[in-house]
């Protein structure tokens, strides 16, 4: 299996610009999680998904922030407008079942 | 508010000796506690769990250590070695089967 696949890896974009990071999950993983990493707070859980359902989108900063999850082997992460406040690095994880999480290689997120 | 705390952003060790890693968590509700590794550009990759019926779990030169009671968790790395270099993050499993990490904490293993 490839592992989860983020795309793109590095993404620079202007303040006020749409941003979207894509994942492709492990196949046969029934969870989805998208991660921020920062200094200050380390991997902040944004959403997770379950079974294609958001559970829980409490970590989501705001209503700029949305995120989908169409079918089992895809999912986005939007942020609109961006700001630079937002750059940092994004990460997808999945896991199945109760299991450990996988990441993907994250997406470099910079706002200028 | 933050699950769970690493309170050490950095450590330094010797090569050989022993790396110790601390974390605490907030809620004794958290039945499954985790390791993960980190190295620059890449995703965490899990390294070593534990669950709330232990105290201890080891594979290899990796042990996890578990305190419930003060809700503390711990990993040991003997002996270090350069590769081990990395950011380590711990995290808990909540109750609806989503992970909480910590901030990390930078290990340096000097040769």
């Amino acid at each position: 299996d490839a592992g989860v696949i983020q795309s793109p890896r590095h993404e620079v974009t202007e303040m006020g610009q749409e941003v979207t990071l894509r994942c492709k999950p492990i196949s046969g993983h029934n969870s989805l999680f998208w991660y921020r990493q920062t200094m200050m707070r380390g991997l902040e859980l944004l959403i997770y998904f379950n079974n294609n359902v958001p559970i829980d989108d409490s970590g989501m900063p705001e209503d700029r922030f949305s995120a989908k999850m169409p079918n089992a082997s895809f999912s986005t992460l939007k942020i609109q407008p961006s700001e630079p406040r937002d750059s940092a690095v994004y990460f997808c994880a999945s896991s199945l079942d109760r299991g450990e999480a996988f990441f993907g290689q994250g997406t470099r997120l910079t706002v200028v | 508010d933050q699950q769970v705390k690493q309170n050490s952003p950095s450590l330094s060790v010797q090569e050989g000796r022993i790396s110790i890693l601390n974390c605490d968590y907030t809620n004794s509700m958290f039945d499954y506690f985790l390791w993960y590794k980190k190295y620059p550009a890449e995703g965490p990759t899990f390294l070593i769990s534990i669950s709330s019926i232990k105290d201890k779990n080891e594979d290899g030169r990796f042990t996890v250590f578990l305190n419930k009671s003060a809700k503390h968790l711990s990993l040991h790395i003997v002996p270090s070695q350069p590769g081990d270099s990395a950011v380590y993050f711990c995290a808990v499993r909540g109750a609806g089967n989503q992970f909480y990490f910590g901030t990390g904490t930078s290990l340096t293993v000097i040769p």
